[in-house]
């Protein structure tokens, strides 16, 4: 079956631009997070959607930082006034557990590479 | 705060060798753990788990992880690596009854044929 898909696989921007990622999850994972992976660095979590409970923000790292999941399906990572700090592999992961506890994998797409000029 | 660690950035190894990279978590109480690897080109993908039960667990391609609860660790291990295991090694640590799933910075493991 289909995997975890991103769009667009790559995207240049202007600084002070708006940009938006998208993620197509595993057909019927309720479990959506972003991670965002800059070079030297590890994953940081930014955000995470289980179903229709409100999402966990906790690791957005400012308010130019926005996502949303319709329908508890497709997911949008919005960042407005672009940085150059902002520029990185940005993640997204999908997974079937439904409890608070992650006791299914977590299934990657294969990122967006942002880069802001 | 609380973290997930890997000491080790990069690690070159001839084939043969055995591995052993090292992964230290402060998150108290219960915690389930994942390695994660990223080859060259390709998206990350689990390479084993723990969630309670027996610490030494298996993962694929002769992979193994240690959990040593009073040392806050979980090194993988392989005792012999393979030119094909050249990736990026990702530790995570997922605390019990919280949504939250942390990686550590990841090492980067090249294998010399």
């Amino acid at each position: 079956g289909a995997g975890v898909s991103q769009s667009p696989s790559n995207k240049v921007t202007e600084k002070g631009k708006d940009v938006e990622l998208r993620c197509d999850p595993i057909s019927g994972h309720t479990a959506l997070y972003w991670y965002r992976q800059s070079l030297g660095q590890g994953l940081e979590f930014l955000i995470y959607f289980q179903g229709n409970s409100a999402p966990d923000k906790s690791g957005l790292p400012s308010d130019r930082f926005s996502a949303e999941r319709t329908g508890g399906s497709v997911s949008t990572l919005t960042i407005q006034r672009t940085q150059q700090e902002d520029s990185a592999v940005y993640l997204c992961a999908s997974s079937s557990s439904r409890a608070r506890q992650v006791n299914s994998p977590l299934h990657f797409g294969n990122g967006t590479r942002l880069t802001v000029t | 705060a609380q973290s997930v660690s890997q000491h080790n950035h990069h690690v070159i190894l001839s084939e043969a060798a055995s591995l052993e990279l090292g992964c230290n978590y402060s998150y108290g109480g219960t915690v389930n753990l994942f390695w994660y690897v990223q080859y060259p080109g390709q998206h990350l993908q689990l390479l084993l788990k723990y969630f309670s039960g027996d610490p030494l667990v298996k993962g694929i391609k002769g992979f193994e992880a240690e959990f040593i609860k009073s040392k806050f660790s979980f090194n993988l291990r392989k005792p012999s690596v393979q030119w094909s295991d050249t990736a990026e090694y990702f530790c995570a640590v997922n605390p019990y009854n919280n949504n939250d799933m942390r990686f550590g910075a990841g090492t980067r493991l090249t294998v010399k044929p």
